[in-house]
């Protein structure tokens, strides 16, 4: 099973500052296979980065995701408020597919 | 547009079967490459993904849960389920369905909105 760790757990951060989110991977993924989801209290995840790179429809430009190999990274240049949330990443390289634990977007 | 909306019971008994169904509308289940995913989220916790059936019928689960799980699919209905057997407390949790596009640059672009499922007694 490839274990997804994300960091840092939390990040507290103001509006319109930017936000980097790191996902490691305890071996190579292609980068094809990795995804970012953000989720909000009470809601669904939803899908914001997938190919590691390629913003899903409807996501603002801000969302941007990056990586190879093992090392991927979200980054939000700017952020609103409503970006503050839980941020997923995941693989579906090889069975069983696996999520990270998460990292909470917090308003410092 | 597509949607997925998930229902059963949100009560069940330890040791007793769970039982869920993923209703999907806007668009055929059957449809060529997609794979249809059950996903579950404990309270206050991260995402595991259970397993999914793709639209040919195969499946493929978690070995985790692999034991216990068994997904399958109404095309008459256009739905999907979930059941669980054996549950504990430990499977306490938000189930959620999810289409997975599968392939490279897939992932799961559609969600349904969950549903609580509790264990107890």
């Amino acid at each position: 099973e490839i274990v997804m760790t994300q960091s840092p757990a939390t990040l507290s951060l103001s509006p319109g500052e930017r936000a980097t989110l790191s996902c490691r991977a305890s071996q190579s993924v292609s980068s094809s296979y990795l995804s970012w989801y953000q989720q909000k209290p009470g809601q669904a995840p939803r899908l914001l980065i997938y190919g590691a790179s390629t913003r899903a429809t409807g996501i603002p430009a801000r969302f941007s995701g990056s990586g190879s190999g093992t090392d991927f990274t979200l980054t939000i240049s700017s952020l609103q408020p409503e970006d503050f949330a839980v941020y997923y990443c995941q693989q579906d390289y090889n069975f069983p597919y696996t999520f990270g634990q998460g990292t909470k977007l917090e308003i410092k | 547009q597509l949607q997925l909306q998930e229902s059963g019971s949100g009560l069940v008994k330890p040791s007793q079967t769970l039982s869920l169904t993923c209703a999907v509308s806007g668009g055929s289940i059957s449809s060529g490459g997609y794979s249809w995913s059950w996903i579950r989220q404990p309270p206050g916790k991260g995402l595991e993904w259970i397993g999914y059936i793709y639209h040919s019928g195969s499946t493929y689960y978690n070995p985790s849960l692999k034991s216990r799980v068994t997904i399958s699919v109404d095309r008459s209905k256009n739905q999907f389920s979930l059941k669980l057997s054996s549950v504990t407390a430990a499977d306490t949790a938000v189930y959620y369905c999810a289409r997975d596009r599968g392939g490279p640059e897939g992932a799961f672009d559609i969600w349904g909105q969950g549903t609580m499922v509790t264990v107890s007694s």
